[in-house]
């Protein structure tokens, strides 16, 4: 099993839908958990971090299933703009500087 | 506003040559990162230095070795290139306490080996 694994995309959603990727990860000792986002030819930035129970900021939510060691990421009201491709973070808090990144779900919201 | 700054965009080298990829990042971060991007396969970690002269192993350290003689600059060289080493190269920083947390990124380098 990989250390970190997201929903396959490619997620084709009409503007407006609401969307969710999921992203399960094997460490169990995790503490903290991160997306990022990154658009076509540009590097990772981050959209949200996820410490306990979960993060709303806007239209995006993100949660935590500690019992089943999944993240999700929801975007509620699609914008055009939301089309990239997001990355489920995992630090390993090994006392070390080991962080997972996912393969990415790719989104493409159309008009 | 942090900033980090990678030499080149896009780089085409030959098979065999010896290749330098520069990053610089100016918050006076004390961890660089040196990762490798490809379809599939997401970011895989090449070396880490959490200091000047420090350097660490990442998941993918063969073919590559790093430089870190100034705390704002973090170089990766690959001693010769091979085909398999053509991907996208990201450099990224973060404070030494946070280590385990946001790292910004660089615009990235695509590598081209032929």
């Amino acid at each position: 099993r990989k250390e970190v694994e997201q929903d396959p995309g490619p997620f084709n959603v009409p503007e407006g839908a609401t969307v969710a990727f999921n992203c399960t990860y094997s460490n169990s000792a995790s503490q903290s958990f991160f997306w990022y986002r990154q658009d076509c030819r540009k590097e990772p930035k981050l959209l949200m971090s996820v410490y306990s129970s979960g993060n709303e900021d806007g239209r995006f939510t993100a949660q935590l299933n500690r019992a089943s060691q999944y993240i999700s990421l929801l975007i509620r009201d699609s914008k055009l703009s939301d089309s990239a491709t997001y990355l489920c973070v995992v630090p390993q808090n090994t006392g070390g500087f080991k962080t997972i990144f996912g393969a990415g779900t790719r989104l493409f919201v159309k008009a | 506003d942090v900033k980090v700054t990678q030499s080149s965009r896009y780089l085409v080298k030959r098979t065999g040559e010896k290749v330098f990829l520069e990053c610089v990042q100016d918050m006076d971060h004390e961890n660089m990162f040196w990762y490798r991007q490809d379809p599939g396969l997401g970011l895989r970690l090449i070396y880490f230095s959490y200091d000047v002269k420090m350097k660490e192993k990442g998941d993918i350290p063969e073919g590559y070795s790093v430089s870190r003689e100034k705390k704002e600059r973090f170089s990766l060289i690959l001693e010769s290139a091979s085909t398999n080493q053509t991907s996208m190269y990201l450099c990224a920083s973060n404070r030494r306490d946070r280590a385990t947390y946001e790292q910004y990124f660089g615009p990235g380098t695509r590598l081209t080996v032929t």
